[in-house]
């Protein structure tokens, strides 16, 4: 079981909006550290695309979007596209048990 | 820009200790300001986050790994290092080196390594 929970899957038509979710609790999102995402392609290592709860990379089309509201955060992605087919993973920082980087369990999108 | 890969044996036996090596190009180690993890994904799941080492030689490891995990730098070959010790077949994963940024609590990582599969098989 992930500290941080993310929906499994997600899914939407090419043009459409998604977000996906991640949820954590008041010793992690909630007690203030930044949250973090990554895309994973099929068989590729994770790419950072959102840092710092909101902030992009230099390259990371602004198609994708970030936001953190009390113990949770979410990635917004407009525009769908086939190649946003991929898993998602939201990183962040728990404070229990002397401290650890924790992830989210991922979600798989799926571009219909 | 700077890019991370990971290298060494794919196959350990159960019991016995995993090593793995991450070469860094396009920018040193010895610069400071940033920290170099290993991040590992069991077949089909999610991430789990190692530990890190900065190039003084300081450490932080996941607490759950701690007894069993060893990360050291080579500055001089730009490198840096992590066994696993003891490991079962819990620990078959790809095994990611990945550039670590920001203070505690605020750190991301970027870039990553390509990522090796280690499998722990007698």
């Amino acid at each position: 079981q992930s500290v941080l929970t993310q929906p499994p899957s997600v899914s939407g038509a090419p043009g459409q909006r998604v977000t996906i979710s991640c949820t954590g609790s008041s010793s992690n999102i909630g007690a203030g550290y930044d949250v973090h995402w990554y895309q994973q392609l099929p068989g590729t290592a994770p790419k950072l695309l959102i840092y710092g709860n909101s902030n992009r990379p230099s390259g990371v089309p602004d198609r994708f979007s970030g936001s953190k509201s009390g113990t949770s955060a979410s990635l917004a992605i407009t525009g769908l596209q086939a190649e946003d087919e991929a898993d998602y993973y939201c990183q962040s920082y728990d404070s229990s048990l002397s401290g650890s980087t924790v992830f989210g369990g991922g979600t798989k999108l799926t571009v219909l | 820009q700077v890019q991370l890969q990971e290298s060494g044996p794919g196959l350990v036996k159960p019991s016995q200790t995993l090593s793995l090596t991450c070469t860094v190009s396009g920018g040193s180690i010895s610069s400071g300001g940033y920290y170099w993890s290993w991040i590992r994904q069991h077949p089909g799941k999610g991430l789990e986050w190692i530990g890190y080492i900065y190039y003084s030689g300081s450490t932080y490891y996941n607490p759950s790994l701690k007894s069993r995990v060893t990360i050291s730098v080579d500055t001089s070959k730009n490198q840096f290092s992590l066994k696993l010790s003891s490991v079962t077949a819990a620990d078959t994963a790809v095994y990611y080196c990945a550039r670590q940024l920001g203070a505690t609590g605020y750190n991301w990582f970027d870039p990553w390594g390509q990522g090796t599969l280690v499998t722990v098989s007698s």
